[in-house]
């Protein structure tokens, strides 16, 4: 059973670092078929693709914040992290972990809301 | 980076109903294209890949149809369960892109 569970703080203030781990399970982060995105959604708005990270490591992340984020893997530990730099009120969101099996979003995880505010 | 727009933004239907979501690519991404749906509080859900694969799983009263940079979701039949919204979304290329949404509600 494949599944993908996010974690990390609830608040941050502004201008501090955001650090998420998504923890996967029933998939090897290692498979060359599979790789992980992560996605935000702020509170009544579009889903927004921010970054993704291939079994061989290779990485690329979304064009407007390419200067805030960056996405690891620790394959022994099946976790992604993201971490997003300078975090603003406009960065409010619920962020999701998603797997890529082969070129679509094929299990999500459940989410997590990270409010920004001083 | 490729744009997704679909239309409408919402749209009111009723149960039994038939109705049709639009997607346009701001260039040709060939069928490399997938629906989601979301339910509020709730992580999308994959529909439809390639354009017009049905994920398993997925009622047949849902289709996907269309290539280059004019798709179609149809969902024939409407139950009271599709109330939702959808999204598509481009796997030609990286950076992936979604559209903004669109929000269909019971009539």
């Amino acid at each position: 059973q494949v599944t993908l569970k996010e974690s990390g703080p609830v608040l941050v203030k502004p201008t501090e670092t955001l650090t998420l781990t998504c923890t996967v399970s029933g998939f090897s982060l290692s498979n060359p078929r599979m790789g992980v995105s992560w996605i935000r959604q702020p509170p009544g708005k579009a889903l927004e693709w921010l970054a993704h990270i291939f079994s061989n490591d290779e990485k690329s992340y979304t064009t407007s914040l390419k200067s805030r984020l960056t996405i690891s893997k620790d394959t022994s530990k099946s976790q992604v992290v993201l971490t997003m730099t300078n975090m603003d009120p406009v960065d409010t969101a619920t962020y999701y972990c998603a797997r890529m099996g082969g070129l679509y979003f094929d299990y999500w995880g459940q989410g997590t809301l990270v409010t920004v505010s001083s | 980076d490729i744009q997704m727009t679909q239309s409408p933004s919402s749209v009111s239907a009723s149960v039994g109903d038939r109705v049709t979501i639009t997607c346009r690519a701001s260039q040709d991404i060939s069928s490399w294209l997938a629906w989601y749906q979301q339910k509020p509080g709730k992580a999308p859900k994959l529909l439809i890949y390639l354009a017009s694969n049905l994920q398993s799983g997925v009622p047949s009263r849902f289709s996907g149809s269309g290539s280059g940079t004019d798709f179609t979701l149809t969902i024939s039949n409407l139950q009271p369960e599709d109330f939702a919204t959808y999204y598509c979304q481009q796997a030609s290329s990286f950076p992936r892109t979604f559209g903004q949404g669109t929000r269909l509600e019971i009539k």
